[in-house]
């Protein structure tokens, strides 16, 4: 079965400190892995996109890595800012169907001064 | 740049009465989406339109009908709604299909709730 599993559920802390959030996914054919941030209210944004060739890709303070051999991914948020403070999303997408782009649950973070 | 709008933002229905959930993108995007957002479970795809004049099925399309009037709208439309529809719904849009990795806009999401 197609799931996408993300840990941890929730996470609180402080403005400045690292985190890093994580993705197991059993998509197949794995085609590409995203990682949205969905503010409270509003609808997700992509953070960034990792294909099968790709290891790390960074985006400002945003840094996403990808092991396809043991179907990880994990978001490192480094120096955390207040409004850090969202939903992050890992959507994974397979080389067929529509049916086939899995959201995961998402991590809730919460950045407190 | 708008990108894509929903309306209404929030709906209160009666167990049974009908709405449609309103959604247009200016991006000229082909393929257009809806979801659902519950809580502690990820966004499912309701159905979607890869193009202007088609419509397909996603994962959990009962009580749902689509309507895509052209290429910047999209509608959902609930005909009978039940307690089990209350969520919160997105609408997206894509340049290419979602599942290639094109990076898909949402609206802000629309919250509905039955009673």
């Amino acid at each position: 079965k197609n799931q996408v599993e993300q840990s941890p559920q929730s996470l609180i802390i402080l403005e400045g400190k690292n985190c890093t959030l994580q993705c197991n996914y059993t998509v197949s054919p794995f085609s590409n892995l995203r990682w949205y941030k969905q503010d409270t209210g509003r609808g997700p944004v992509s953070l960034t996109i990792m294909t099968f060739s790709e290891n790390t890709k960074s985006n400002g303070r945003y840094t996403a890595t990808l092991d396809a051999d043991t179907k990880q991914s994990s978001l490192h948020i480094t120096a955390s800012q207040l409004s850090d403070s969202a939903s992050y999303i890992c959507v994974v997408s397979a080389r067929t169907s529509y049916d086939k782009v899995i959201f995961g649950p998402g991590t809730s973070l919460s950045v407190i001064p | 740049n708008a990108g894509v709008t929903q309306t209404p933002k929030f709906q209160v229905l009666k167990t049974g009465q009908s709405m449609t959930l309103q959604c247009a993108q200016d991006m000229n995007h082909n393929s257009m989406y809806w979801y659902r957002q519950d809580p502690g479970m990820g966004l499912r795809l309701i159905y979607y339109s890869a193009s202007e004049g088609t419509t397909d099925k996603g994962e959990v399309p009962n009580g749902y009908n689509v309507s895509r009037l052209n290429k910047r709208e999209f509608s959902l439309r609930l005909e009978s709604a039940a307690p089990s529809q209350t969520s919160v719904y997105f609408c997206a849009s894509s340049e290419q299909p979602h599942r290639l990795g094109t990076e898909a806009f949402f609206g802000q999401g629309t919250r509905l709730t039955v009673v």
